[in-house]
């Protein structure tokens, strides 16, 4: 299975943008990665996922780099609502499973 | 539409005692999951159910054992709490399953204290 480095924590002033970092280097040609959020102890919350192509949503914008081994997620403009831990994962192909990291802990600063 | 639903929300045991953790969705997914979440964590997969009638161990199975009920249904069972089991438990479902396109959708959470 693919794993993911992510840093442990960041900081984003609000209204700036914020770039969470996630390195993925033994990715798979048919792996996804995907992006979930967990606000305080709520359950995660999924915001994009995306194969080779950059994608965007009304939540966010996913670019994935040309050789595909690392990504970055971007909230175009973080609010205080933003903060939360952000989880990048490589969903693996052959299984049904999903496996989290430590994630990032984001924290958007007045 | 409830989405994924978990009951109970909190619970407290006795080492020893046994609990059975509830999980129903309603979206028609063939997939549920079992994921426990330690403080400062992240989640860690227990059990999951590809489809209806079959269940797999996940990164952390020992001390637990689970039923798919049925298509909508997923239970978690404790059989002898121990206190290394207390944690926040997380059941979530998908559509299909096996797919790298997948979504997962999350219940809010069973806090479980194990004293």
């Amino acid at each position: 299975d693919a794993k993911t480095t992510q840093p442990p924590s960041m900081d984003c002033a609000e209204g700036r943008a914020a770039n969470l970092p996630c390195n993925h280097s033994t990715i798979s040609g048919n792996e996804y990665v995907y992006w979930y959020r967990q606000i305080h102890s709520q359950g995660p919350q999924y915001i994009i996922h995306g194969l080779k192509n950059n994608e965007t949503n009304e939540m966010a914008s996913l670019i994935i780099t040309e050789d595909r081994k690392s990504s970055t997620l971007i909230l175009p403009h973080a609010t205080l609502r933003d903060t939360a831990v952000y989880y990048c994962i490589v969903r693996t192909y052959t299984g049904n499973q999903f496996y989290f990291g430590t994630g990032t802990s984001l924290t958007v600063i007045p | 539409n409830a989405g994924v639903t978990q009951t109970p929300k909190f619970q407290v045991l006795k080492t020893g005692q046994s609990m059975t953790l509830q999980c129903a969705q309603d979206m028609n997914h063939n997939s549920m999951y079992w994921y426990r979440q330690d403080p400062g964590m992240g989640l860690r997969l227990i059990y999951y159910s590809a489809s209806e009638g079959t269940t797999d161990k996940g990164e952390v199975p020992n001390g637990y054992n689970v039923s798919r009920l049925n298509k909508r249904e997923f239970s978690l069972r404790l059989e002898s709490a121990a206190p290394s089991q207390t944690s926040v438990y997380f059941c979530a479902s998908s559509l299909l399953g096996g797919l790298s396109n997948e979504k997962l959708f999350f219940g809010s959470g069973t806090q479980l204290s194990v004293l």
